[in-house]
């Protein structure tokens, strides 16, 4: 089973510049997370999808920040215009449903680098 | 809101020594507790999980960990250490109170010598 899949990899930018990641989940998971990682602390949700509908956006700086997911598949997450403090990797997970109970699988993230 | 303290954010351990990564979580009700493993340059990894089911829970690669009500706490102990256990460690709970967001803890990282 593949897992989830994550682009690019690493990404440079100037702040100010806009930027965006993409995310294709495990086949099948209709809830699709994105989190930001700040170097030495741990993941924070920016939002949550149940299949197209957004669940949960409330940590997400709606001012820069937009992501959308569309068909129930693939994301992407945009960020316009970047900030030095955007710097951090962006992991994308997915799980097969909401239930608190379910494990969240993650991709290997986008590492960027806001200069 | 729902807050997750991992005490000690490095650890130095001996291979074949005991591991012991603590968890403290603060919640109302029962919540479902994780704990994932990162290695480096890649995402995270499912350890194990408490879904309300044994209070001792076992996971891959000879870890457990004991889901204590009364401490709020959920420890995470592997009984020897291997140099492959060197990575980052995250505690996270889920709670169905608070829609059952995952939040994280800010992580320990466990340095093996040999």
């Amino acid at each position: 089973e593949a897992g989830v899949a994550q682009s690019p990899r690493y990404k440079i930018i100037e702040k100010r510049q806009s930027v965006a990641f993409w995310c294709n989940p495990i086949s099948g998971h209709a809830t699709l997370y994105w989190y930001q990682q700040i170097l030495g602390q741990g993941p924070k949700l920016l939002i949550q999808f149940q299949n197209n509908g957004v669940v949960d956006d409330s940590q997400l700086p709606k001012d820069r920040f937009s992501a959308e997911r569309l068909k129930g598949v693939d994301s992407t997450l945009k960020i316009q215009p970047a900030k030095l403090e955007d710097s951090a990797v962006y992991l994308c997970a997915s799980s097969p449903g909401q239930g608190g109970y379910n494990e969240q699988f993650f991709g290997p993230g986008t590492r960027l680098t806001v200069l | 809101a729902q807050s997750v303290t991992q005490l000690g954010s490095h650890v130095s351990v001996s291979e074949g020594a005991l591991v012991l990564l603590r968890c403290n979580y603060s919640s109302s009700v029962p919540p479902y507790l994780f704990w994932y493993v990162q290695y480096p340059n890649q995402g995270l990894q499912l350890l194990l999980k408490y879904t309300s089911a044994a209070t001792l829970v076992k996971g891959i690669n000879g870890f457990e960990a004991e889901f204590k009500k009364s401490e709020t706490s959920f420890h995470l102990t592997k009984p020897s250490a291997h140099m492959s256990d060197a990575a980052e460690y995250f505690c996270a709970v889920s709670d169905p109170a608070a829609g059952n967001k995952l939040t994280f803890g800010g992580g320990t990282r466990v340095l093996v010598k040999p």
